[in-house]
């Protein structure tokens, strides 16, 4: 596609509630991280994916977040018993390449999840 | 990792030439300086890169003086659709993980 999608673009869950977010990154991109961005700040960095490998997953806030990109491409982070806490934006990025120059991350629009 | 500092907010009016500086003190030897942009509802986008002197591209201006202790994003001629937070990144080129900060609000007026 012509870049990062992310799906649902919303999300409300209930307190305890188990939610999955999905992203696509840009064809043949084989870099894949996720970020968590609270109202108000920057985007931070939750873990990172080079094709179907999670390479860094240190930015995880607990063992409830969960993220898997079983075949390399689209990618799904998985939150389970969501706390009030959870509520944010979640953004996925891809790139073609980690190492050297062409670095670049591409961001998708996020999913907004709001936790009652 | 360097640390970065940038103001907050800053407010402007359409046609102006905008100057956000970033600060970055313990920048390391093969650090890169990078500029994201971000609307409202969107994903940050890449605007800009640099390691010294001055990088010009379709969007922006980077000038990074000799010692690189500071940086400044130049937008010329802004109008409403530069409204946005910026940040400035620092970091070596290939990193993984972006470190982000709280940016810089730019409101353009009418």
């Amino acid at each position: 596609g012509a870049g990062v999608s992310q799906s649902p673009r919303y999300k409300v869950a209930k307190r305890g509630q188990d939610v999955a977010l999905r992203c696509d990154p840009i064809s043949g991109h084989v870099s894949l991280f996720w970020y968590q961005q609270a109202l108000g700040q920057g985007p931070e960095f939750l873990t990172y994916f080079q094709n179907e490998a999670q390479l860094d997953k240190s930015g995880l806030p607990s063992d409830r977040f969960f993220a898997e990109r079983p075949e390399g491409s689209v990618s799904t982070l998985k939150i389970q018993r969501t706390q009030q806490e959870d509520s944010a934006v979640y953004l996925c990025a891809s790139s073609l390449v980690v190492g050297g120059d062409t670095d670049t991350q591409y961001f998708g629009p996020g999913t907004r999840l709001t936790v009652l | 990792l360097a640390k970065t500092t940038q103001p907050i907010s800053m407010d402007s009016y359409e046609g102006q030439e905008v100057n956000i500086t970033c600060s970055h003190n313990n920048i390391a030897t093969n650090d890169y300086i990078t500029w994201y942009q971000q609307f409202p509802s969107q994903g940050p986008r890449f605007i800009i890169q640099g390691y010294k002197t001055k990088v010009t591209n379709e969007v922006a201006s980077l000038f990074i003086p000799a010692d690189r202790k500071s940086s400044t994003l130049s937008l010329p001629r802004v109008s409403l659709s530069d409204t946005a937070v910026y940040y400035c990144l620092v970091g070596p080129p290939g990193r993984r993980a972006l470190t982000f900060g709280s940016g810089t609000r730019l409101q353009v007026q009418p």
